[in-house]
């Protein structure tokens, strides 16, 4: 059974500041893995999809990487805004199920 | 945004009571998926349908059954509501199998058991 751990659960960072999100998985025959936010109350947006067969996507100011052997995923956030405070979740997809973590709650302070 | 809706948004039923949930989509995606959400667990799946009238179990199943009749509709049902189904309810939707595809979610549904 596929497991997602994210760490850390909560982080709080001052505005600006470059910050680095973990997701791992345990089993690596995965076909994607995807970062969502959510903001309280709300349902959950898709920030970025690496495929199985790739290393890395990047949308604005994310990055996130793949290391699929060693069952890793990191999403990069750099200078941080107050806006991007929320919830970031990973989602890893077999063949026709997606298995999440149970987030990281950023707190960027201004 | 994907064309997806959920219904009602928020629910206040007592124990015991049979509650229905409906996950509607206008994307005409093969997967639906019923996942519910409570602190410290994430997301965890409940059930899932890869077409009509064919569904499957997620992780954390007892006590709720699904239907499919249409492609757009899928609906999830507690059958006799109990407290420990109080949370946060979302259906996802997603077109098909393989490595490029993602998942789309749908705003939620807070449901409250008392």
């Amino acid at each position: 059974k596929q497991e997602v751990t994210q760490i850390p659960a909560a982080l709080s960072v001052p505005e600006g500041e470059n910050l680095v999100l973990n997701c791992s998985f345990t089993d690596s025959a995965i076909y994607n893995l995807q970062w969502f936010r959510q903001d309280p109350g709300k349902g959950l947006t898709s920030l970025l999809l690496i495929q199985s067969s790739q290393r890395e996507q990047t949308s604005g100011r994310l990055n996130a990487s793949l290391d699929k052997s060693s069952g890793r995923s990191t999403l990069y956030i750099a200078a941080s805004q107050p806006g991007d405070s929320a919830t970031y979740l990973c989602a890893v997809k077999d063949f026709n199920k997606f298995y999440f973590g149970s987030g990281t709650k950023l707190n960027v302070k201004p | 945004d994907a064309g997806i809706t959920q219904s009602p948004r928020h629910k206040v039923t007592e124990t015991g009571t049979p509650v229905t949930l409906r996950c509607h989509q206008t994307e005409n995606h093969r997967y639906m998926y019923w996942y519910r959400q409570d602190p410290g667990h994430g997301l965890r799946l409940i059930h899932y349908s890869y077409g009509v009238k064919d569904t499957d179990k997620g992780e954390v199943s007892d006590g709720y059954s699904v239907s499919r009749s249409k492609t757009e509709d899928f609906l999830l049902t507690l059958e006799s509501a109990t407290s420990s189904q109080t949370s946060v309810y979302f259906c996802a939707i997603s077109p098909r199998t393989g490595e490029d595809t993602e998942a789309f979610f749908g705003q939620g549904t807070r449901l409250t058991v008392v």
